[in-house]
């Protein structure tokens, strides 16, 4: 079963623009993650968030999370044409090595 | 240098074969995994081995068999192919901590069962 929705599906932004994408998930949990995929290629870790944690900022990232919700958010700003990539959220679902992905988000930038 | 590598990148074969993808992680880490990538992108947890022991066996069939012959190495052997196999694996890696896993991920091999 999928344990993170993601939306939208796919969002397409003019190059300079702010990118928000979204995460809901079914279960507690004590951290969620986002990654991002590349066209072709393996997924990468972008940031971790913890359950205690409310807000948490890497370069041009920042994440959300709102566990009364059970949602997260990812907004990547002044976005360039090398954001152009699927981005997924990620949650432990049952035990910590089970690690469960959302549907994705496709981020086309236009130039 | 790659951290997590996989082979083959490409594997195309006929239905009713069997084939295998291979995994190897230089990161030390004690957890690795399988995914599999569907063509609609959903990535799907398959197996999960820490210290060569299985610890995850999602709903898989049987005839995908994976191996662990040491803690950096996951091998996944596939008997009897079918269409329905055809889509993208990724091994992945994490280490043990507190406060959550990041996953490392292989380039993937893309299986195209004909």
């Amino acid at each position: 079963s999928q344990q993170g929705e993601e939306d939208p599906q796919a969002l397409s932004i003019q190059e300079g623009e702010n990118a928000t994408m979204n995460c809901s998930y079914k279960t507690s949990i004590n951290n969620l993650q986002w990654y991002r995929q590349n066209s072709g290629r393996g997924l990468v870790h972008l940031i971790l968030i913890r359950s205690n944690e409310r807000e948490k900022h890497s370069g041009r990232l920042r994440v959300t999370l709102d566990t009364s919700k059970k949602s997260s958010s990812l907004l990547i700003t002044a976005s360039r044409a090398a954001d152009t990539a699927s981005y997924f959220c990620a949650t432990p679902y049952s035990s910590a090595s089970k690690i469960i992905f959302g549907s994705g988000t496709r981020l086309s930038i236009r130039p | 240098d790659t951290a997590v590598s996989q082979t083959p990148k490409y594997l195309v074969t006929q239905m009713g074969n069997d084939k295998s993808i291979k995994c190897e992680q230089n990161l030390g880490h004690d957890t690795m995994y399988w995914y599999k990538q569907d063509s609609k992108k959903f990535l799907k947890i398959m197996f999960s081995y820490n210290n060569k022991e299985l610890i995850i066996n999602e709903t898989v069939p049987n005839r995908f068999s994976p191996k662990s012959p040491d803690k950096a190495h996951l091998n996944l052997h596939i008997n009897s192919l079918e269409l329905g196999d055809s889509a993208v694996y990724f091994c992945a890696s994490s280490q043990d901590q507190a406060g959550g896993r990041k996953l490392f991920f292989g380039s993937g091999t893309q299986l195209s069962v004909l």
